[in-house]
């Protein structure tokens, strides 16, 4: 059964820092690896997907990286805004199309 | 192009109450997913449609949980009865051969 742990729980970063947000798996047999934003209210805005057989992938200010191997991800978003504020969610899929689900990490970003 | 779209937004029901959640799909997308997050926890898979067949239904709790996708449109996912435990946050999402899923803004349902 698949375990997805993100770390930390919760984060708050003052305006231009760059920050990582670490999310491990407990099977590395894994299909793909997606990072999600999730806003009060709102659903969830698909960030960055990264195929199994791929390292990295990048968005703007944002880079994620896999280590299937070591089961880990980081989600690393350089030059942090106000707008980023919001819940990240790391998600995993291992086959079949169903996602399994870390806790997510509640990001504040302050002026 | 419209998104994903749920309805209601919100739900306050009664236990022993039945509920139907709606959720109309990005047009064209044959994956339907349902999933569910109770507070507290993280959001679980419910169940998966490709077009009007369910592909995967293990993530289901129990037998008081349908759900249906007629015609491979819009689907419903029926409670009843509806008991405390349903309460949380059910979202929809849909997905092309790719797999990058797009997430409606969820149901807050509450059972009292």
């Amino acid at each position: 059964k698949q375990e997805v742990t993100q770390i930390p729980a919760a984060l708050s970063v003052p305006e231009g820092e760059n920050l990582v947000l670490n999310c491990s798996f407990t099977d590395s047999a894994i299909y793909n690896l997606q990072w999600f934003r999730q806003d009060p209210g709102k659903g969830l805005t698909s960030l960055l997907l990264i195929q199994s057989s791929q390292r990295e992938q990048t968005s703007g200010r944002l880079n994620a990286s896999l280590d299937k191997s070591s089961g880990r991800s980081t989600l690393y978003i350089a030059a942090s805004q106000p707008g980023d504020s919001a819940t990240y969610l790391c998600a995993v899929e291992n086959s079949g199309y169903a996602l399994n689900f870390g806790k997510g990490t509640s990001l504040l970003v302050t002026p | 192009e419209a998104g994903v779209t749920q309805f209601p937004s919100h739900s306050v029901i009664e236990k022993g109450q039945t509920v139907t959640l709606r959720c109309d799909p990005i047009s064209g997308h044959d994956n339907l997913y349902w999933y569910r997050r109770v507070m507290g926890k993280e959001i679980k898979f419910l169940l998966h449609f490709v077009k009007e067949s369910k592909q995967d239904e293990s993530g289901m709790p129990n037998n008081r949980f349908l759900a249906e996708r007629t015609g491979g449109t819009y689907s419903t996912l029926k409670v009843q009865p509806a008991e405390l435990e349903d309460s949380g946050v059910y979202f929809c999402a849909s997905s092309q051969a790719e797999r990058k899923l797009f997430f409606g803004s969820g149901t807050q349902l509450s059972v009292l």
